[in-house]
């Protein structure tokens, strides 16, 4: 089974803290992504990486930053919460052959 | 930028009715369509595709038709279950970038 591991399922934050959101593949795929969900709005991308130490911003990055220090993990770090961060993050990974991307359950964030 | 639309938020069906749930593309250059299926507290998970020199392709239950004429996509599912109630977003990858684009995804509600 393909397995996209998200470090936290829910997380409750204090404004201006920082927040690391871990993501973990095993599938040896060499992009990894991470997207917030809010209502009506669908996926929108804040970052991906297509390799180990490389990085590209997405749609709104804004306020994100990344990490990618192993191929199998990628962490989203929002360095000072605020609470329009409050959101649903996905993290996926794609082979960049196969079709689709995988992604894990997701992390429902609270920002207070 | 990309822009991946959705006709309608929300659809309500009859289980065992049919179910159309439809969606918009903006670019031409996109090489596979995807439909993917999320259920409350989890990740999307890939359902059907479909590659741009295709116009139909059938799955269990499922089917996707897509009109490069009018840049539309349609998943068509069959004598819907209710658990097939979830959100279903369409997703469309450019034949170049690493990059997914997600619609906004339409809440698929099926009556009992």
């Amino acid at each position: 089974d393909v397995k996209v591991t998200q470090s936290s399922r829910y997380l409750v934050k204090r404004t201006g803290e920082k927040v690391f959101l871990e993501c973990v593949q095993d599938m040896d795929h060499e992009n990894m992504f991470w997207y917030r969900q809010d209502p009506g709005l669908g996926l929108r991308l804040i970052y991906f990486s297509y390799d180990v130490k490389m990085k590209e911003k997405g749609d709104i990055p804004e306020g994100y930053s990344v990490s990618r220090e192993k191929k199998e993990r990628f962490s989203l770090i929002l360095e000072s919460a605020s609470t329009n961060q409050t959101s649903m993050y996905l993290c996926a990974h794609w082979s960049g052959t196969d079709t689709e991307a995988f992604f894990g359950q997701g992390t429902r964030l609270t920002v207070v | 930028g990309e822009s991946v639309g959705l006709h309608l938020p929300t659809l309500s069906v009859q289980e065992g009715d049919n179910s159309i749930i439809n969606c918009a593309y903006s670019n031409s250059a996109s090489d596979y369509f995807i439909w993917y299926k999320q259920e409350s507290g989890k990740g999307p998970q890939f359902i059907i595709d479909i590659r741009s020199n295709m116009d139909k392709r059938q799955g269990q239950r499922v089917t996707v038709l897509l009109n490069k004429t009018v840049k539309h996509l349609s998943l068509q599912i069959a004598a819907t279950q209710p658990g097939d109630s979830a959100v279903y977003f369409c997703a469309e990858r450019p034949n170049t970038g690493n990059q997914f684009y997600f619609g906004t995804g339409t809440s698929l509600t099926v009556i009992p």
